[in-house]
């Protein structure tokens, strides 16, 4: 089974300070991460993934992650946050066992302020 | 390249109806997921179809849900004799044949029902 924890479900900030959004996941395979971004009343978008090789991820609109096995994180971070990324952000996992099946935590509100 | 489409994006249902969501796949792409997100709620997995075969319908209600994915055609989730507790949005996702992990979300259909 696995398994995804957003450890903040809320977190504000203000604008151009950093962020990062704190995902731990439990799988017994090797697992595909995944952060999506939804705004109001919309479907998700992918803002990166990690399948493989190199633990530092890039993604869409400025964000990163780093895939960290011994500590099975996979936080997200922004050096300077505007205030068109406050949105709900959605760390997932899925894995080759697990075909098909993604599992998605409960989610991070971003709220930037001016 | 069209992205996932869905429809309707909104849907009013009284207690009893029948809801019928469709998801039309990006181009190419022939694998179809059904995910359910309450309010205040992450996304949850229903179930996962590939063309005429139902692969992995671990997350379905046992009764009054049903989804299809026909060799010509949109993939229809189907609720019969709608509650209140069914009130959501749905996502679809896509994915190409050869990274079923890679999943593109379609706007959701926010199902309602009074």
């Amino acid at each position: 089974a696995q398994s995804v924890t957003q450890l903040d479900s809320q977190v504000p900030v203000f604008e151009e300070a950093p962020v990062e959004l704190r995902c731990n996941y439990s799988s017994s395979v090797s697992v595909y991460l995944f952060w999506y971004v939804q705004y109001p009343n919309q479907g998700l978008q992918l803002l990166l993934k990690y399948l493989s090789g190199s633990t530092l991820v890039k993604g869409i609109n400025g964000f990163e992650a780093e895939f960290n096995k011994s500590q099975t994180s996979f936080h997200l971070r922004k050096p300077s946050v505007h205030i068109s990324d406050t949105a709900e952000y959605f760390c997932a996992v899925s894995s080759n066992t697990n075909a098909g099946k993604s599992t998605f935590g409960d989610g991070t509100t971003l709220t930037v302020k001016p | 390249n069209a992205g996932v489409m869905q429809n309707p994006r909104h849907l009013v249902r009284r207690r009893g109806q029948e809801a019928r969501l469709r998801c039309s796949p990006m181009k190419g792409h022939s694998h179809v997921y059904w995910y359910r997100q309450l309010p205040e709620e992450g996304l949850k997995f229903m179930v996962y179809l590939q063309k005429e075969n139902i692969i992995d319908e671990s997350g379905m209600p046992k009764e009054r849900f049903s989804a299809e994915f026909p060799k010509e055609g949109p993939s229809i989730l189907r609720i019969q004799q709608v509650v209140r507790g069914d009130s959501a949005a749905y996502f679809c996702a896509s994915s190409p044949p050869t990274s079923y992990y890679e999943q593109y979300f379609g706007p959701g259909t926010r199902l309602t029902v009074t």
